[in-house]
């Protein structure tokens, strides 16, 4: 069935080191979300990507779609604490319009 | 705003009590799901509505009933509650039901049953 795979599971990173997930599509998706869930919390919204080859930038957070659309990374530069949780991507399938979730990347920063 | 809000923020039960998770947003939004949250699971969608009085199962709507009255509250109802229905509840929306857009989180129901 329609999944998107997601990696690493999980990171652990010293306080400075970069940080990437990666998600992956068994088909083509019609755009890609990101959310990110800091402990105890719930999921927020952080970026929507439509394009192929698109690139977005937030600070540091890079965001990146596949030509073929059927994946889709984040990349964290420097991380600090502040961005520790779980980190989704959420793909709308480009033929029933459905939205398919990674299963996340969470993300521990040691200070 | 108060955006997407959820009662309780926790809850207890028994095994076979039944009970009903509130889910509301002021935003007009048309399109409403609930989400629950299990660990290694990731976010699986129990049911959704695309507007008032539409209703559709999602990937895991056994045991969850709902309905959708009114454009702005989207309950979720347990009718006989079990231990594997031990979850954090999470109610979402956003502005159209063609999900090209950004979802809008509730803080969230954290239910044990015993």
């Amino acid at each position: 069935g329609q999944q998107v795979m997601q990696i690493p599971q999980y990171q652990h990173v010293q306080e400075g080191e970069d940080f990437t997930t990666y998600c992956n599509s068994s088909t083509t998706l019609s755009n890609i979300q990101w959310y990110k869930q800091r402990p105890g919390g719930h999921p927020v919204f952080l970026i929507q990507l439509v394009k192929s080859g698109e690139v977005k930038k937030q600070k540091r957070l890079t965001f990146q779609f596949g030509e073929a659309k059927k994946n889709s990374s984040l990349h964290i530069t420097a991380t600090q604490t502040t961005d520790v949780g779980t980190y989704f991507c959420a793909g709308q399938d480009g033929n029933n319009r459905k939205l398919i979730w990674g299963l996340g990347t969470s993300l521990a920063v040691n200070p | 705003n108060a955006g997407v809000t959820q009662t309780p923020k926790f809850q207890v039960l028994k095994t076979g009590q039944s009970m009903t998770l509130q889910c509301a947003q002021d935003m007009n939004h048309e399109y409403m799901s609930w989400y629950r949250q299990d660990p290694g699971m990731g976010l699986r969608l129990i049911h959704y509505s695309v507007g008032a009085g539409i209703t559709d199962q999602g990937e895991v709507p056994n045991g969850y009933n709902v309905s959708r009255s009114t454009t702005e509250d989207f309950p979720l109802r347990l009718l006989s509650a079990a231990p594997s229905q031990t979850s954090v509840y999470f109610c979402a929306s956003s502005y159209s039901w063609d999900l090209d857009n950004e979802q809008f989180f509730g803080p969230g129901t954290r239910l044990t049953v015993l």
